[in-house]
């Protein structure tokens, strides 16, 4: 069985700050990992994704993610915040079916 | 194109009274998933259509629980009667293909409240 643990249910960050929300996976078999962020009152939507090759994978609004494959991580970051990063971030994993972690509300400071 | 949209966005109903939620996928998406957030918990797969067939329910929590998809273009989940701990926020998702190949677009979600 697979699972996803978001161990940060909330992270506050001062505006231009840099930020690392936290991502840890469980599978017994090869996964693709996702990161999804819901912004107030949207649906969830697609950050980034990683299903092979490198191991760092940029994806939109100057977010990246970093597969570890021997830390069974995929935390995701950004050099520098901004106020409309306020969103709850979702990280996932797809063996048979897609598995998502309980959130990570990010929160920015002005 | 039109993205998923979801029908209520919120419900408020009495506990042992039936609630019928609607998604319409992206037009030409055969894959529909229901997925379901009880407050503060993880993101819950709950079945997977492609086209008209169930090709998964293996997350629906119980036979109270009914999704059908007509026709495979838009999806009802019904959920009858309803119990408190149903409340959350159901969400709808298309996609073209399989997880992997193509993204998964989602619907802004439908927030039921059961009181």
């Amino acid at each position: 069985a697979q699972s996803v643990t978001q161990l940060d249910s909330q992270v506050p960050v001062f505006e231009e700050a840099p930020v690392e929300l936290r991502c840890n996976y469980s599978s017994s078999v090869s996964v693709y990992l996702f990161w999804y962020v819901q912004y107030p009152n949207q649906g969830l939507q697609l950050l980034l994704k990683y299903l092979s090759g490198s191991t760092l994978v940029k994806g939109i609004n100057g977010f990246e993610a970093e597969f570890n494959k021997s830390q069974t991580s995929f935390h995701l970051r950004k050099p520098s915040v901004h106020i409309s990063d306020t969103a709850e971030y979702f990280c996932a994993v797809l063996n048979e079916k897609l598995t998502f972690g309980t959130g990570t509300r990010l929160t920015i400071i002005p | 194109e039109a993205g998923v949209t979801q029908f209520p966005s919120h419900s408020v109903i009495e506990k042992g009274q039936t609630v019928t939620l609607r998604c319409d996928p992206i037009s030409g998406h055969d894959n529909l998933y229901w997925y379901r957030r009880v407050m503060g918990k993880e993101i819950k797969f709950l079945l997977h259509f492609v086209k008209e067939s169930k090709q998964d329910e293996s997350g629906m929590p119980n036979n109270r629980f009914l999704a059908e998809r007509t026709g495979g273009t838009y999806s009802t989940l019904k959920v009858q009667p309803a119990e408190l701990e149903d409340s959350g926020v159901y969400f709808c998702a298309s996609s073209r293909q399989g997880f992997a190949n193509s993204p998964l677009h989602f619907g802004n979600g439908t927030r039921l409240t059961v009181t």
